[in-house]
């Protein structure tokens, strides 16, 4: 059953650690891609990947931080350095970083800090 | 810089009618163009799509409507279903070899009245 995989569903954290959202897909896709969605927002774009041991900072990247070290895995850190990180966390990854591609979501990890 | 805008945050209908959501864009450089649907706390899933060659692209229930000389699109919605209560993402993307990462607008939340 082919799918993205995002864990947790639900995080908290204490301001001012740093934390790791998983994203696991077995679609076998080359790019993979990470969106942040703050209520009456759009989902805005932190970071993409489109090979691996290969990415590019999105829109909104200050205070994150990526590692693309195997094909179906593409974690984000969210570091203390980010000033507002609660939000709803999506991964999403399409067979090619080519937007005539549809881009596959994740279910989403909602990151609260305290 | 909002470059994608649904300006509608919310819209109500009653079964068995029509839904229309609207989308604007102010990039005439974008070429291609998305309608996404997300219910809470699951990632978005893949609608319609539509090319700026064509004007319109119909699947099932849904059609897409595209205005190149007015930057507009919209998504029609025929006929209404409860199931279909979820928000709404239009996204808008460039040609690839331009950047070809999709845009977000704002979300239109669609609630279906039975």
């Amino acid at each position: 059953d082919g799918g993205i995989t995002q864990s947790p569903k639900y995080l908290f954290r204490k301001e001012g650690q740093n934390v790791t959202l998983s994203c696991e897909q077995n679609l076998n896709h080359d790019a993979m891609y990470w969106y942040r969605q703050d209520p009456g927002q759009g989902l805005r774009l932190i970071y993409y990947s489109q090979i691996v041991n290969d990415f590019q900072k999105g829109d909104i990247a200050e205070g994150y931080s990526v590692s693309r070290e195997k094909k179906e895995s593409f974690p984000l850190t969210v570091t203390s350095a980010q000033k507002n990180p609660t939000a709803f966390y999506l991964c999403a990854s399409s067979i090619r970083d080519n937007s005539y591609n549809e881009q596959f979501f994740g279910p989403g990890t909602r990151l609260t800090v305290l | 810089d909002q470059q994608v805008k649904q300006n509608s945050p919310s819209l109500s209908v009653q079964e068995g009618r029509i839904s229309i959501l609207n989308c604007d864009y102010t990039n005439s450089m974008f070429d291609y163009f998305l309608w996404y649907k997300k219910y809470p706390a699951e990632g978005p899933t893949f609608l319609i799509s539509i090319s700026s060659i064509k004007d319109k692209n119909e699947d099932g229930r849904f059609t897409v409507f595209l205005n190149k000389s007015a930057k507009h699109l919209s998504l029609h919605i025929v006929p209404s279903q409860p199931g279909d209560s979820a928000v709404y993402f239009c996204a808008a993307s460039k040609p690839y070899n331009q950047g070809g990462k999709l845009i977000f607008g704002q979300g239109t939340e669609l609630s279906v009245k039975p």
